[in-house]
């Protein structure tokens, strides 16, 4: 079946610094991945649909200019937190579409 | 746009006996209905899904039910397991829409 790649599973970064989560499609190409973020206890709250070869596409109240998102080819999309606070501590899950919706393992970020 | 409910938000069930977790959605034009199924600290996994065109879909101990008119479905696990605990999410695709909306959540807790 399909398997979508996330990485790290866990990373913890300073205040002020940028932290590159990677989200891949293994066996499929996808020309759609999405970025899900996850508070503890809570549901899926959708970030961003990413489109290859186009500007994502941010849900609303999401900063464009703080959660960067590049997909540059048909099986990996990119989310950057930039100038990470400690606010922005969460856990972050990529998605990628074929058929049905296969979900990445998520990512812990920790802003300290 | 798109509003998912679920309903219970806990559940608590003898191993062995059923667990029934209830989803309804407000937009008439959904035709995708996935539920996932999330272990601590892992993104969602898919355990099964039906379409518009189908009343019910069955996968061994797990079954989804869909009332069209009434705009709800349904999660059935029967012969529960130790292992079927874990929260489970529903979602709803409205058609020409890629994106996901997904229930509130339930986590469901298997006695032993």
């Amino acid at each position: 079946g399909a398997v979508v790649s996330q990485h790290p599973s866990r990373v913890i970064c300073k205040s002020g610094t940028s932290v590159k989560i990677e989200c891949r499609s293994l066996d499929f190409q996808a020309t759609t991945m999405f970025w899900y973020r996850q508070f503890p206890k809570k549901s899926l709250m959708l970030m961003a649909t990413s489109n290859e070869g186009s500007k994502a596409t941010y849900e609303q109240g999401v900063e464009k200019d703080k959660f960067l998102i590049n997909h540059a080819s048909l099986t990996l999309s990119t989310l950057t937190v930039t100038s990470a606070h400690p606010e922005d501590s969460s856990f972050y899950i990529c998605s990628a579409q074929e058929n049905g919706y296969t979900f990445g393992s998520g990512t812990r970020l920790t802003v300290v | 746009g798109e509003n998912v409910e679920q309903h219970p938000s806990t559940l608590s069930v003898q191993e062995g006996d059923s667990a029934v977790i209830k989803c309804t959605y407000s937009d008439s034009a959904s035709n995708y209905f996935p539920w996932y199924k999330q272990e601590l600290g892992k993104g969602p996994q898919l355990i099964i899904d039906i379409r518009s065109n189908v009343g019910e879909k069955k996968d061994q101990r797990i079954a989804v039910t869909l009332n069209k008119t009434a705009k709800h479905f349904s999660l059935h696990i029967t012969e529960t397991q130790p292992e079927d605990s874990a929260v489970y999410f529903c979602a709803a695709r409205a058609f020409g829409n890629e994106k996901l909306t997904f229930g509130t959540g339930t986590r469901l807790t298997i006695i032993p």
